[in-house]
């Protein structure tokens, strides 16, 4: 089956820092990736949606230069928390679909981010 | 606008009990899906179900099964003979024909040995 690749699985950095998660289709073509952000107890919320070659929609109230989205390739979708704080503490769940919007979506395993 | 609720916060059985966990949805679209997905303590979504609007048949899968009744908009989903193995947050979700995921609340289900 179809296989989305997160990386890393959980990362720890000092609040100032700049994180990078990376999400990989493994064995089909990714035209849209997804990413999502869940806190404790909490429901997965989108944040972003990709095209590749495209810029990123974000949902509203998502900050588009603190959460960076890049959408390089068919099989790679990046994100990028800048000067992270502690309230960007959180599960980030990163998904990609292959063609139109009624195909199936892959979810990776998730990064979780903790800023100190 | 499309909306899921879980009712259940939590819920927790001993093992071999039956549970069932409700999820009613709203969508305006005429086609739309629904799923359900497992989400373990250790975080990954693990995917159970997907549903179609027009398919109300229910669906049974081991000890798991679902049923799809449109006209209350309810997609609940029933395990039987609950094991400890079961124990994690369960999601249903909407999306329209277009749209994106809309995940509902979570139910978290704790099966005691």
């Amino acid at each position: 089956g179809a296989v989305v690749s997160q990386h890393p699985s959980w990362v720890i950095c000092k609040s100032g820092t700049s994180v990078k998660i990376e999400c990989r289709s493994l064995d089909f073509q990714a035209t849209t990736m997804f990413w999502y952000r869940q806190f404790p107890k909490q429901s997965l919320m989108l944040m972003a949606t990709s095209n590749e070659g495209s810029k990123a929609t974000y949902e509203q109230g998502v900050e588009k230069d603190k959460f960076l989205i890049n959408h390089a390739s068919l099989t790679l979708s990046t994100l990028t928390v800048t000067s992270a704080h502690p309230e960007d503490s959180s599960f980030y769940i990163c998904s990609a679909r292959d063609g139109g919007a009624n195909q199936p979506q892959h979810f990776g395993d998730g990064t979780r981010l903790s800023i100190l | 606008a499309q909306k899921v609720t879980q009712a259940q916060t939590e819920i927790s059985v001993v093992e071999k009990e039956d549970v069932t966990l409700d999820c009613v949805y709203e969508t305006r679209d005429t086609t739309y899906y629904l799923f359900w997905y497992k989400q373990p303590p250790s975080g990954e979504l693990v995917f159970l179900i997907r549903r179609n609007s027009f398919d109300e048949q229910n669906e049974i899968s081991g000890r798991y099964s679902w049923n799809f009744q449109k006209s209350t908009s309810s997609f609940n989903f029933t395990i039987t003979a609950s094991q400890v193995v079961d124990s994690a947050v369960y999601f249903c979700a909407v999306r329209g024909e277009g749209q994106n995921f809309v995940f509902g609340p979570g139910t978290r289900l704790s099966v005691l040995p």
